[in-house]
């Protein structure tokens, strides 16, 4: 049964810092893996979606990494923002025969920015 | 405009009371999700379906009953709700099965059981 983890549960940092958040998975025979952000009290909303044959992929200040041989990605955040203070959740998707995709989510790590 | 949305937002009712989350989705996609987040903040897959046929049903018990009247709807019944059954729902879509389609997240709905 595929397990996720985020480490660390809970981050504060002064604005500007670069951080890197990590996710790590059991079981490397993965579909794909995406990175969410949930503010409080809302859905929520697509960051990066790595294909299982992919390594990296950026946008804007967000860069995600996928080492599937390992079952590790990591979430880098550049020059980070008051705004970027909200919960970010990784989500690994696993093949479910006919049904395709289906997600496991990490705890999640709760990252606040502070001006 | 709004992708995914939810109804209703908060839903506060007593243990044994039988009731309805909608979900909608006006992305044109072809498979929808319901996911429940609990009080430690996980969040579990419950159902998926497919151009309205049930694909997925996690280890849910059968008074949950989702419901697909067509592709962009699909609403989640339940029946003789149980404190344990407080936690918050999100209704989701993707285009399709394949590994390349993101999933797109309702605003959820916090459901409370006294």
């Amino acid at each position: 049964k595929q397990e996720v983890t985020q480490i660390p549960a809970a981050l504060s940092v002064p604005e500007g810092e670069n951080l890197v958040l990590n996710c790590s998975f059991t079981d490397s025979a993965i579909y794909n893996l995406q990175w969410f952000r949930q503010d409080p009290g809302k859905g929520l909303t697509s960051l990066l979606l790595i294909q299982s044959s992919q390594r990296e992929q950026t946008s804007g200040r967000l860069n995600a990494s996928l080492d599937k041989s390992s079952g590790r990605s990591t979430l880098y955040i550049a020059a980070s923002q008051p705004g970027d203070s909200a919960t970010y959740l990784c989500a690994v998707g696993i093949f479910f025969g006919n049904a395709g995709n289906m997600l496991t989510f990490g705890g999640g790590t709760r990252l606040m920015v502070k001006p | 405009d709004t992708a995914v949305s939810q109804t209703p937002k908060y839903l506060v009712t007593q243990m044994g009371n039988d009731k309805s989350i909608k979900c909608e989705q006006n992305l044109g996609h072809d498979t929808m999700y319901w996911y429940k987040q609990d009080s430690k903040k996980f969040l579990k897959i419950m159902f998926s379906y497919n151009n309205k046929e049930l694909i997925i049903n996690e280890t849910v018990p059968n008074r949950f009953s989702p419901k697909s009247p067509d592709k962009a709807h699909l609403n989640l019944h339940i029946n003789s709700l149980e404190l344990g059954d407080s936690a918050v729902y999100f209704c989701a879509s993707s285009q399709g099965l394949n590994r390349i389609y993101e999933q797109y997240f309702g605003p959820g709905t916090r459901l409370t059981v006294t």
